[in-house]
């Protein structure tokens, strides 16, 4: 079993339209959870960082996070065709190493 | 957030030869820093951990004689990529981790893209 799943995807929504990512995860222990944004040819942009259970909004981002069904979602509002990225999950692991594990991340395209 | 830098942004290199690659942090400490290697479509790969003062971890299958990590300074981490073949070629992506008071928080460098001929 993966440590980190996201659904590949690709997933297309018409410009306007809420995107939503899901992902979850297997260690239990996890406290400190991500979403990076990574445009073709580029690296990853950190955009939302999520601790603790609920609801974290951030403009047009909103981050979800259930620890009970180890779930993480990414929400975007009124998506843009400058949205179309890949979005990577990410999750530090409760191991003393607490370094970053990657989902495979999900391809958005955001269509005009 | 935290801004990182690599240099240099792309290199084409001949087979054979070594090519070093920097990473710094610019407005903060990064006592670790993470190495990471993609390839086209697929996702990052952690090659190892750089911690300052201290040798570097490596992943599991990735050759710590081929890839040389320094970790200099608490900005600068280096990887210096020896004996480079085609199958080396490859997008370098650095990484620091930073702590904001209460967590960490991970911020990626530009990446180097490599190409070995």
């Amino acid at each position: 079993q993966k440590e980190v799943e996201q659904n590949s995807g690709p997933l297309s929504v018409p410009e306007g339209a809420i995107a939503s990512l899901n992902c979850t995860y297997s260690d239990r222990g996890s406290q400190s959870f991500f979403w990076y944004r990574q445009y073709s040819g580029k690296s990853p942009e950190l955009i939302m960082s999520i601790y603790s259970n609920g609801d974290k909004e951030d403009g047009r981002f909103t981050a979800q996070l259930n620890k009970a069904s180890q779930y993480v979602s990414l929400l975007i509002r009124d998506s843009q065709p400058s949205d179309s990225a890949t979005y990577l999950c990410a999750v530090i692991s409760s191991g003393s190493a607490r370094q970053l594990t990657f989902g495979s991340g999900t391809q958005l395209t955001v269509l005009p | 957030g935290a801004v990182v830098s690599q240099h240099p942004s792309w290199v084409i290199c001949k087979s054979g030869t070594s090519v070093k690659i920097e990473c710094r942090s610019l407005d903060f400490q990064a006592t670790t820093m993470f190495w990471y290697r993609q390839f086209p479509k697929q996702s990052l790969m952690l090659m190892a951990t750089s911690n300052e003062g201290s040798k570097a971890t490596y992943e599991q299958g990735v050759e710590k004689d081929k890839f040389l990590i320094n970790h200099a300074s608490l900005t600068l981490s280096t990887l210096t990529v020896t004996s480079a073949h085609p199958e080396d070629s490859s997008f370098y992506i650095c990484s620091a981790k930073i702590f904001t008071g209460t967590d960490y928080e991970q911020y990626f460098g530009p990446g180097t893209r490599l190409t070995v001929t």
